[in-house]
């Protein structure tokens, strides 16, 4: 059972920033937050990972709030190509298994 | 950038044929996964395999399917005895003990 609820979809402008929310209110203290993608039925991407520091790479910024309960995946400048589903994961890094939900279908608009 | 590579990338067979999806994974990683998808739906566990043998198996992943690992690169997905509800996309993944999977692009098998 996935761990996670994400809202369904979500459109953004093309040179937007995008911001997914993702709610994990039962997370417990050893479960890190992933977040993958899914282009068009290619096999997932992943994007970035954290435990309760907000984390920034070359794709995106992971926001965690302090009480770890939910986070928002910010992909800073949207272009078409970001167009994809966004899967929110949680699971403990020891447990290299994945359970997918289904995730939020973004769509970003010229 | 090291990729999964899965062959073929589509795959018709014949119900009740034996398939052999294949993959190679990234040359320095542990851990190998084979997920599937079957159309409009999520992406589904199915077996993840490490020191050369299974660790774990989802409820999906009965007798009818077999992994190995032959030599040191590649990695298979047997489907024995195909049936019509095996048609999915069919991912192979690895993971080096670090954060990310890396996924395959895939093999559509279509079971007729």
């Amino acid at each position: 059972d996935a761990k996670t609820t994400q809202p369904p979809s979500m459109d953004c402008a093309e040179g937007r920033a995008a911001n997914l929310p993702c709610n994990h209110s039962t997370i417990s203290g050893n479960e890190y937050v992933y977040w993958y993608r899914q282009i068009h039925s290619q096999g997932p991407q992943y994007i970035i990972h954290g435990l309760k520091n907000n984390e920034t790479n070359e794709m995106a910024s992971l926001i965690i709030t302090e009480d770890r309960k939910s986070s928002t995946l910010i992909l800073p400048h949207a272009t078409l190509r970001d167009t994809a589903v966004y899967y929110c994961i949680v699971r403990t890094f020891n447990d290299y298994k994945l359970s997918f939900g289904a995730g939020t279908t973004v769509t970003v608009r010229a | 950038e090291p990729e999964v590579t899965q062959t073929p990338s589509h795959q018709v067979t014949q119900m009740g044929q034996e398939v052999i999806l294949r993959c190679v994974p990234i040359s320095n990683h542990l851990y190998f996964y084979w997920y599937r998808q079957i159309l409009g739906q999520k992406v589904e566990f199915l077996v993840s395999f490490y020191n050369n043998e299974i660790s774990e198996k989802s409820e999906i992943f009965d007798d009818q399917f077999s992994v190995e690992r032959p030599d040191g690169s590649n990695f298979t997905l047997k489907i024995r005895s195909t049936k019509l509800e095996d048609s999915a996309m069919y991912f192979c993944a690895s993971l080096t003990g670090s954060y990310g999977y890396t996924f395959g692009s895939g093999t559509r098998l279509t079971v007729v």
